[in-house]
């Protein structure tokens, strides 16, 4: 599976947008990449996953460059209770067998008043 | 529409006993995952069910750990004669899919072992 790299930290005022960017320079052509969240003391939340087209849901936006080697997750208004952090992961799939989730440290995102 | 639930959503029990946590998967989501978080760490992957197949256990960091799957909806995780390394919190989540990455977790369970 490729790495990704994501900072470490963003800040970001309150109803503005938020860009949250991940590198992917080594995915491969079947490879998706998948953003999820956790707030504090919750289990982790999926947001939103593409392949090479840009996605949008009721959550967030994620624009893939089109060499595929970075993305950056939107929130198109951030609130208070955005404040998370995100992780970027990207997994392809192998037919058979298990599809566990697996985090690195991710971008803690806080929302600022 | 229900997420996926679990219970309790916390227990606090002494060395050595046994616990039995429980998951409540979204209905009709085939493939139930296990994991666990300690404090500021990452997910650690524990089991993995999808349908009738038999379960992925590789992930189960010794045999005083099990989990069973009755009518390939609920789930229960069991620790036998816990350990005070044990205590984490416990999450579970679900997918529709045979398999998938779109994963919907439960609130968790914590544990604390004393």
């Amino acid at each position: 599976d490729a790495k990704t790299t994501q900072p470490p930290s963003m800040d970001c005022a309150e109803g503005r947008a938020a860009n949250l960017p991940c590198n992917h320079s080594t995915i491969s052509g079947n490879e998706y990449v998948y953003w999820y969240r956790q707030i504090h003391s919750q289990g982790p939340q999926y947001i939103i996953h593409g392949l090479k087209n840009n996605e949008t849901n009721e959550m967030a936006s994620l624009i893939i460059t089109e060499d595929r080697k970075s993305s950056t997750l939107i929130l198109p208004h951030a609130t208070l209770r955005d404040t998370a952090v995100y992780y970027c992961i990207v997994r392809g799939y192998s037919g058979a067998g298990s599809y566990q989730l697996t985090f690195g440290k991710g971008t803690k995102l806080s929302v600022i008043p | 529409g229900a997420g996926v639930s679990q219970s309790p959503s916390n227990k606090v029990t002494e060395k050595g006993k046994d616990v039995e946590l429980r998951c409540d998967p979204i209905s009709g989501h085939t493939a139930l995952y296990w994991y666990r978080q300690s404090l500021g760490q990452g997910l650690e992957f524990l089991i993995y069910f999808q349908g009738n197949s038999a379960p992925d256990k590789s992930g189960l960091p010794s045999d005083r750990f099990s989990a069973e799957r009755t009518g390939g909806s609920v789930s229960t995780l069991t620790i036998q004669r816990t350990q005070q390394e044990d205590s984490a919190v416990y999450l579970c989540a679900s997918s529709l899919d045979r398999g998938s990455y779109e994963q919907y977790f439960g609130p968790g369970t914590r544990l604390t072992v004393t």
